[in-house]
């Protein structure tokens, strides 16, 4: 069983909508949670992290974690063309990040 | 203020010769990751440093690849008599002392082409 598993995409959304994107991972010591976004050539990006169970927002961006069923996920609301974008899901329990394989998301103007 | 700094970005390299790529972390950052992405799969933990100490290199491959973070300069990862396995993205990343949830912020990375 891989360790982070996420939705395997691709995932196409017109502009506007909402984006969702979900994460579930195997060690139930982990800690700590990050959304990376990644485009196409380039390095991961930290969009959002969260450590307690609920909901966490900045702007456009909703991280949700429910720790008791080991699931974490990433709400991406008015998505734009620029959210284009491998979106990586990460999870530590002390430093060493674990990630999944990513969920590529292409939004549609 | 600069982010994390990787050098060379771009750098290939024919099979048997050696690689050094180098990573200078944020300023006030003293903790260094270096994690690589092969085509096609996802990032993977290598080496976990601080100034002058290896605390954790249990993804780093047994044989060819090393890595330091010395007192003064950018940490270096080497890999030496390469092979066209190890053509990769190298990501380093890093994060600050004593940080509760260890955030890591990672440089643009080095690509690595063996030919």
């Amino acid at each position: 069983q891989k360790e982070v598993e996420q939705n395997s995409g691709p995932l196409s959304v017109p502009e506007g909508a909402i984006a969702s994107l979900n994460c579930t991972y195997s060690d139930r010591g982990s800690q700590s949670f990050f959304w990376y976004r990644q485009y196409s050539g380039k390095s991961p990006e930290l969009i959002m992290f969260i450590y307690s169970n609920g909901d966490k927002e900045d702007g456009r961006f909703t991280a949700q974690l429910n720790k008791a069923s080991q699931y974490v996920s990433l709400l991406i609301r008015d998505s734009q063309p620029s959210d284009s974008a491998t979106y990586l899901c990460a999870v530590t329990g002390d430093y060493k990040l674990s990630f999944g394989a990513g969920t590529t998301v292409t939004v549609r103007a | 203020n600069a982010g994390v700094m990787q050098n060379p970005r771009h750098l290939v390299r024919r099979r048997g010769q050696e690689a050094r790529l180098r990573c200078s972390p944020m300023k006030g950052h003293s903790h260094v990751y270096w994690y690589r992405q092969l085509p096609e799969e996802g990032l993977k933990f290598m080496v976990y440093l601080q100034k002058e100490n290896i605390i954790d290199e249990s993804g780093m491959p047994k044989e060819r690849f090393s890595a330091e973070f010395p007192k003064e300069g950018p940490s270096i990862l080497r890999i030496q008599q390469v092979v066209r396995g190890d053509s990769a993205a190298y990501f380093c990343a890093s994060s600050p002392p004593d940080s509760p949830i260890d955030t890591q912020y990672f440089g643009p990375g080095t690509r690595l082409t063996v030919l």
